[in-house]
């Protein structure tokens, strides 16, 4: 079945340095959305790409669709505490669900 | 503005137990609704979605149920819970199936 994988696992950096994670599908996607969920609280939505090599920029989130629609990258500059927790990427199947990406957890060290 | 519920936040149920989770969405019509689990430290799993009153899709196959008994209103049911049913519960809804999904605070599930 379709499946979503993200890279790396876990990530842990200095305070402002820089952060990227990567989303890989094993199919084409029409649309791909981000997700931040902190720790011990539940996923929240950040964006979401339709177009094919779509970029978009909120704050110092950048965010990439693949030209062939199968991955997407989320980097974020000069990480900061509040960046802690882990991101997810989420691909539709289907007309009515999304299968989320296996998630790269972000730690910040101050 | 949209809002949803869940609850209780967390609960603490003994093997064999029975559970009833409720969702409640206010403010939009006709959401779809779905249920997810998060074991610790990891993915979200997709347990059932409903695109409207008493239509239920079933992901994974396990004692556990669903219903959508009104609009606005989703609940995760089981008869006899098992240890491997813990973990942590999410509710989300969207306003189509293409729409980013809103989650509820979850549900802290510990069996005993």
């Amino acid at each position: 079945g379709q499946q979503v994988m993200q890279i790396p696992q876990y990530q842990h950096v200095q305070e402002g340095e820089d952060f990227t994670t990567y989303c890989n599908s094993s199919t084409t996607l029409s649309n791909i959305q981000w997700y931040k969920q902190r720790p011990g609280g539940h996923p929240v939505f950040l964006i979401q790409l339709v177009k094919s090599g779509e970029v978009k920029k909120q704050k110092r989130l950048t965010f990439q669709f693949g030209e062939a629609k199968k991955n997407s990258s989320l980097h974020i500059t000069a990480t900061q505490t509040t960046d802690v927790g882990t991101y997810f990427c989420a691909g539709p199947v289907g007309t009515y669900k999304y299968i989320f990406g296996t998630g790269t957890r972000l730690k910040v060290l101050a | 503005s949209q809002t949803i519920h869940q609850w209780p936040a967390t609960l603490v149920q003994p093997v064999g137990s029975p559970l009833s989770l409720e969702c409640t969405v206010e403010g939009t019509s006709n959401p779809n609704l779905y249920w997810y689990r998060q074991a610790a430290g990891r993915g979200l799993q997709l347990l059932f979605y409903s695109v409207g009153i008493g239509q239920i899709s079933s992901e994974v196959p396990q004692n556990l149920s669903a219903s959508r008994p009104q609009d606005r209103q989703f609940i995760l049911s089981s008869k006899k819970l098992l240890l491997s049913d813990s973990g942590f519960y999410l509710c989300a809804w969207s306003t189509s199936g293409d729409q980013p999904q809103h989650f509820g605070d979850g549900t802290r599930l510990s069996i005993l």
